[in-house]
């Protein structure tokens, strides 16, 4: 089965630029999506096809895919940026969403 | 806004069943496929079936398959998902998600709160 990694966490100062990866086989021939969860909240989407943005997300949020890996980049992170992130794939070969395991954003 | 509301959670025994729902509002709920994702605690997230927004077609996780069903009633706004043969490892918040296409698998564009299913003797 397909599988995502991600790195269990990630930290950065505010102000600076978080990049947060997702590694796959070939996920570049897929589109990636990213989640972004609080605790005790659900899941919000914050990008989509590997790098679009669902409107009130804030351009600081971007995405990019290539090869084995896809990366969420968050500039100029602020307080309100630490949460889980979550990356996600369609996988047809097995008919199975697949998510990656997570990372967790500190922000210092 | 546009929502989603679970509910059906609780306490249930091993080996007992339970159905879950959820209801939709304020979009048009037979135009898109739908999700259940859960997520025991402290854990990430884990996709457990999906349907199509006619219901023709329904993918399960490898954990769930044979056990878990999941069915929508377009008239009611309402997803569902039955699950039986309830094991530990079913343990955690259970969310219902939007799909943001009709038929293909594609982002999760709305999440409902989550409702916390519990399977303990």
């Amino acid at each position: 089965s397909y599988v995502l990694t991600q790195p269990p966490s990630v930290s950065v100062a505010p102000g600076k630029t978080a990049r947060i990866t997702c590694g796959g086989n070939n996920i570049g021939s897929k589109s990636v999506h990213w989640y972004q969860q609080k605790p005790g909240q659900a899941p919000v989407l914050v990008i989509y096809n590997d790098g679009d943005r669902p409107s009130g997300i804030p351009e600081r949020f971007s995405g990019s895919n290539s090869g084995n890996t896809a990366t969420l980049t968050i500039s100029r992170v602020e307080a309100g940026d630490e949460a889980d992130y979550y990356c996600q794939v369609w996988d047809s070969g097995s008919d199975h969403v697949v998510f990656g395991g997570g990372t967790k954003l500190t922000v210092l | 806004q546009v929502q989603l509301v679970e509910s059906g959670g609780g306490v249930v025994q091993p080996g007992g069943s339970l159905r879950l729902s959820c209801a939709a509002s304020r979009f048009t709920f037979r135009n898109y496929g739908m999700h259940w994702v859960r997520q025991a605690p402290g854990k990430g997230l884990e996709w457990v079936a999906f349907t199509r927004y006619d219901g023709s077609n329904k993918y399960y996780a490898d954990s769930v398959k044979g056990r878990f069903t999941i069915s929508r009633d377009n008239s009611k706004n309402t997803l569902y998902l039955q699950m039986n043969s309830l094991r530990a490892e079913d343990t955690a918040v259970y969310y219902c998600a939007k799909d943001s296409t009709r038929g293909t698998i594609d982002a999760f564009d709305i999440w409902g709160q989550g409702t916390m299913l519990t399977v303990s003797s």
